[in-house]
């Protein structure tokens, strides 16, 4: 099935380091998502994008839509520990489309 | 506020052995789903159920069943569990509107011998 190219695949950091992460795909996208697990738990939704160009902010988090369309890419500032974990893109092709689209994660991990 | 509650949370199967996941959610959404997540690959969709009543294959829907016994509760079903089938699987659950943004249960880890 069709996943989207997530990068970088793992991340080591030092506290306090500023983190980018993005999602490529070939095909135009209505919607991005990006978000977040911690080890032993679901998903979390971190910040839902609808319209090309937009971004936003979600404390030290900022994502943004793509002019194209076709990618997305979201910052941490300013990492702390609680930031580890592996987040996920995901992406909707069409509006009422059930079946998101989703990419394969970027782990981060903090360095002691 | 329990959101998406998923049972069992551990399981081992034999090959051939079947089992159901159960799923409830709380927040009277409309759309519930089942993914699996395999290292590395990210989640796949099994089935969803867009709304009481209707349930439509995902991506990988082979080798399972689904049933929407009501508007809370979803389960997901292993006739003759596989190797293949070893996983941690996530229930979710989202408002019809919310296009994507979903709440996502603790996941139950099954292993198939």
């Amino acid at each position: 099935g069709q996943q989207l190219n997530q990068s970088p695949q793992s991340m080591f950091i030092q506290e306090g380091e500023d983190v980018s992460m993005n999602c490529t795909s070939s095909s135009i996208f209505n919607t991005w998502l990006w978000y977040k697990q911690e080890p032993g738990e679901g998903p979390v939704l971190l910040i839902a994008l609808y319209k090309a160009g937009e971004l936003t902010s979600n404390g030290r988090l900022t994502a943004q839509f793509g002019i194209t369309r076709k990618d997305s890419f979201l910052n941490i500032s300013a990492s702390i520990p609680s930031d580890v974990g592996i987040y996920f893109c995901a992406g909707q092709l069409v509006v009422g489309d059930y079946q998101l689209i989703w990419g394969a994660g970027t782990k981060l991990i903090i360095k002691p | 506020n329990a959101g998406v509650t998923q049972t069992p949370k551990f399981q081992v199967l034999k090959t051939g052995q079947s089992m159901t996941l159960q799923c409830a959610q709380d927040m009277n959404h409309n759309s519930m789903y089942w993914y699996r997540q395999d290292p590395g690959m990210g989640l796949r969709l099994i089935y969803y159920s867009a709304s009481e009543g209707t349930t439509d294959k995902g991506e990988v829907p082979n080798g399972y069943n689904v049933s929407r016994l009501n508007k809370r509760e979803f389960s997901l079903r292993l006739e003759s569990a596989a190797p293949s089938q070893t996983s941690v699987y996530f229930c979710a659950s989202s408002d019809q509107g919310e296009a994507g943004e979903l709440f996502f249960g603790e996941g139950s880890r099954l292993t198939v011998l």
